[in-house]
């Protein structure tokens, strides 16, 4: 089994469905990300979790909501999907500290397309 | 303000030929640097990283990068590239007081026989 495993790999929606994204983790990690890829833009940080009861946002939260359940587990909601929110989007985790606090661990990506 | 660069959008070479890609960053502290690669429909996958110490490191699959402080740089190598290489390749850097990595907008890889 994969260290981080995301759920649903794919998903297609109409807008203002509200979508949840989730990602488990065995790696025994404290902190937990969410990154929206779009192509020509790279990666940019949704919200990010230090443990469960330490959740912030990242740069382009608005429109997302997070709940971290458990250490190793983080799900991603839109609350009210649109359009502009098709993007490809991974969960990643890492150590609490040190440099291992930077390399992240990824997951395979879920793919989420707003119609 | 802290940012990652990298100059090539898309990158072609030939199957045998070799590979450097750029990654310039514009950071305050002293940087821990990364190089992750994206095969198609995968996740991203660490290549190699830098904390300290010399400054050329090796990765897996046969890569390499050397960080040059003067220039701001953290150009990735490869001396024989393999079709296998075609991705798209991420550019990182974080710090030891860092809550988040910031990460270059990438650079595809094609490789042709």
């Amino acid at each position: 089994d994969a260290d981080v495993t995301q759920t649903p790999r794919n998903r297609i929606t109409k807008t203002g469905k509200r979508i949840m994204l989730e990602c488990s983790q065995t790696k025994g990690h404290d902190r937990m990300y969410w990154y929206r890829q779009d192509p020509g833009l790279g990666l940019r940080l949704i919200y990010y979790s230090f443990d469960v009861k330490d959740i912030n946002k990242g740069e382009i939260s608005d429109g997302y909501s997070v709940s971290r359940q458990a250490q190793a587990k983080f799900s991603l909601s839109l609350e009210s999907a649109i359009p502009n929110q098709t993007a490809l989007y991974f969960c990643a985790t890492s150590d609490r500290t040190g440099p291992g606090a930077n390399v992240l661990t990824f997951g395979a990506g879920s793919r989420l397309t707003v119609l | 303000a802290q940012s990652v660069t990298q100059p090539d959008i898309h990158i072609t070479v030939s199957e045998g030929a070799s590979l450097e890609l750029r990654c310039n960053y514009s950071y305050g502290a002293t940087p821990y640097l990364f190089w992750y690669v994206q095969s198609p429909g995968q996740g991203l996958q660490l290549l190699l990283k830098y904390f300290s110490g010399d400054t050329l490191v090796q990765g897996i699959k046969g890569f390499e990068a050397e960080f040059k402080r003067s220039q701001s740089s953290f150009n990735l190598r490869k001396p024989s590239v393999h079709w296998s290489d075609a991705a798209e390749y991420f550019c990182a850097v974080g710090s030891y007081n860092t809550d988040k990595l910031i990460f270059g907008t990438g650079t595809r890889l094609q490789v042709f026989p």
